[in-house]
């Protein structure tokens, strides 16, 4: 089954408003990742956050790991910031086992 | 800044060819990966390379082989491609030292005719 489940599937925003992305994953994870792709384009790492809180500039990430899952908070959402964000994650400590969820398609409108 | 390269960004070939993709990173990562993401933006994980040793993923069909001369480069060669193999590759690295916080690659798109 599907190892990685974010939410939700795609998401329309007007600009300035803010956007939260949910990973779930059905085993605990060691390693947990955020990534953005833009249309066409390669993956970007966003943050690196196997638990915890971490922010970088609008972005901030909140895992809970015995939770099993993380969330992505996108505050003030810019039309740059349309594109596809996925979480990856690691689960035991090999590195054969990493995961990618679905993707959130987020699109942000003027 | 791009620190994983991978060549060539393109590649049109028939059914039955060989292709060859290469990978170099210079961030000095122990360990790289690569991936195939299919038209559905789903990311699969196909081998990873840390130290000589390497980690298959099972359901990769045997066409498929990586190949590394030292740690800095990992290639991918298909020995007969087939037309479900189009995709994007995409090549990654990590420290690969307890943590695998991973660098991705700019991807090869493949399109099988």
């Amino acid at each position: 089954g599907q190892q990685v489940q974010q939410s939700p599937a795609s998401l329309v925003l007007q600009e300035g408003e803010n956007a939260e992305l949910q990973c779930n994953f059905s085993s605990t994870a060691t390693q947990l990742q955020w990534f953005y792709q833009r249309p066409g384009g390669s993956l970007v790492s966003l943050l690196y956050n196997p638990s915890g809180t971490k922010h970088t500039g609008r972005l901030t990430s909140t895992t809970v790991t015995k939770e099993r899952r993380s969330s992505l908070h996108i505050s003030s959402s810019q039309i740059t910031d349309s594109g596809t964000y996925f979480c990856a994650m690691e689960r035991d400590t090999g590195y054969q086992n990493f995961y990618f969820g679905k993707g959130t398609s987020l699109t942000v409108i003027p | 800044e791009t620190a994983v390269f991978q060549t060539p960004n393109y590649h049109v070939t028939q059914v039955g060819n060989e292709v060859s993709f290469n990978c170099k990173q210079t961030l000095g990562h122990d360990t790289m990966y690569w991936y195939k993401q299919d038209s559905k933006k789903l990311l699969k994980i196909m081998f990873s390379y840390n130290n000589k040793q390497l980690i298959v993923n099972e359901t990769v069909p045997r066409r498929f082989s990586p190949q590394s001369s030292d740690k800095a480069h990992l290639n991918l060669r298909i020995k007969s491609v087939e037309p479900e193999d189009s995709a994007v590759y995409l090549c990654a690295s990590s420290p690969g030292t307890g943590v695998y916080e991973q660098y991705f690659g700019p991807g090869t798109r493949l399109t099988v005719l």
